[in-house]
């Protein structure tokens, strides 16, 4: 079974820095990619970015260009988003999302496995 | 980047009734879209890719349709455990950009 494991809560300060960890299991870390997803209170789903496990290649949303760090960990098949300079817009649920061979073909395929969502509180 | 616009943003119907969600794309993205569920405190679900192909165990009263820039998300008969945020997403490139949601309650 796929899964994705995230990291728990996290309160961070304004102006800190925070990193969250999704580890995969059930695939082949290296098959699929990543994406990160935040969810702030009242607002929607946005798309944060993604890396792609097996050469580490990242795309970012430009709204967090900047600030935003993806990562994959071949030797831990996990991999973390950084999201750096926090303010209190930033405070949200952090979720990660692997797109799978049972939502698409020919490698386009839509988020079908999410991990738990993680909890960060930026306060002062 | 390539915008999706959902509407409405919001509605409410009576169980059993059809409900329609639009979804549109600034440019064409073929059929590469998806129609996910977000209920309250709980994980997003993967409804329908590909514009209209549906996940298996998403009920039947599900279903999605178009391509090119105009695509639907329909609830033939409303349901009582439907009640959720559906949100639209284009996936053949990055930004995989989110519609912003429609909000669907019961009246």
């Amino acid at each position: 079974e796929v899964q994705l494991l995230q990291s728990g809560a996290e309160v961070k300060k304004p102006g800190a820095t925070v990193k969250i960890s999704c580890r995969v299991s059930g695939y082949r870390f290296t098959d699929y990619y990543i994406h990160w997803v935040k969810q702030a209170p009242g607002k929607g789903l946005e798309w944060m970015g993604l890396v792609d496990p097996e050469d580490g290649g990242v795309r970012y949303a430009e709204n967090f260009q900047g600030r935003v760090t993806i990562i994959a960990d071949m030797s831990t098949d996990t991999s973390y988003m950084q999201l750096s300079s926090l303010i209190s817009d930033d405070t949200a649920v952090y979720y990660c999302a692997t797109g799978t061979a049972a939502a698409g073909i020919n490698n386009y395929y839509a988020m079908d496995v999410w991990g738990q969502g993680t909890t960060v509180t930026v306060s002062s | 980047d390539i915008q999706m616009t959902q509407s409405p943003p919001s509605l409410s119907a009576s169980i059993g009734d059809r409900v329609t969600i639009t979804c549109r794309a600034s440019q064409g993205i073929r059929n590469y879209l998806a129609w996910y569920q977000h209920k309250p405190g709980k994980v997003p679900q993967l409804l329908i890719y590909g514009a209209s192909t549906s996940l298996p165990g998403v009920p039947s009263r599900f279903s999605g349709s178009g391509s090119g820039t105009d695509f639907t998300l329909t609830i033939s008969s409303l349901q009582p455990e439907d009640v959720a945020t559906y949100y639209c997403q284009k996936y053949n490139s990055a930004p995989r950009t989110f519609g912003q949601g429609t909000k669907v309650e019961i009246k």
